[in-house]
């Protein structure tokens, strides 16, 4: 069975600072990965996924995540926080078979001023 | 294109009594989801839906929770009787190659 482990479940960061939440999947065959954001009362909107092809993927508002098979990472980046970025954060994945889809327990992003 | 529609958006009802949300995929995405959000975690699957059979409702409680696809293209889920529990946002994804999207989600409340 897949999971996904999102370490963190709070991350707080200085605007101005880089931007690290670390998403983890298990799996014997790399599936689609994605990760969506979250603001307060909203609903999830679709940050960036990976599904082949190059492992740097880049996704709106300046975010990239890189999927990095020998690690089954899919560590979300942004270089330069915003305050605008506080959200939560679900890293999911999505299996070849019948399109299973599986999210993390997901990580709040705080930005300090 | 248009997105995933869902409704009621928001819903109070008391604890015992029934309660049913409605969506609609995307035109065309065989496979549609529902999942329950409960505040401060990340969404949980209940039922995936391939046009109009189902291939996973392994944590759906199938005592009081029911779904259903028409016609492989509107989905209904239905609780009865509701629970404090059950309190959540339940969202409505759709997908083909691509996705999934999801539809806002309908809060619901129960006292």
């Amino acid at each position: 069975a897949q999971s996904v482990t999102q370490l963190g479940s709070h991350v707080s960061v200085s605007e101005g600072a880089l931007v690290l939440l670390r998403c983890n999947y298990s799996s014997s065959v790399p599936p689609y990965l994605f990760w969506y954001v979250q603001y307060p009362n909203q609903g999830l909107q679709l940050l960036l996924k990976y599904t082949t092809g190059a492992t740097l993927v880049k996704g709106i508002n300046g975010f990239e995540a890189e999927f990095k098979k020998s690690e089954t990472s899919f560590h979300l980046t942004k270089p330069s926080a915003h305050m605008s970025d506080a959200a939560e954060y679900f890293c999911a994945v999505k299996t070849y078979n019948f399109n299973k889809f599986y999210f993390g327990s997901g990580t709040k992003l705080n930005v300090k001023p | 294109e248009a997105g995933v529609a869902q409704s009621p958006r928001y819903k109070i009802i008391e604890k015992r009594q029934s309660v049913a949300f409605w969506c609609n995929p995307i035109s065309g995405h065989a496979t549609l989801y529902w999942y329950q959000q409960i505040l401060g975690q990340g969404p949980k699957l209940l039922i995936q839906f391939q046009n109009n059979g189902v291939v996973d409702d392994s944590q759906l409680p199938k005592d009081r929770f029911s779904a259903e696809r028409l016609k492989g293209v509107d989905s209904t889920l239905k609780i009865q009787p509701a629970k404090l529990e059950d309190s959540a946002v339940y969202l409505c994804a759709s997908s083909q190659e691509g996705g999934p999207y999801f539809g806002p989600g309908t809060r619901l409340t129960v006292t």
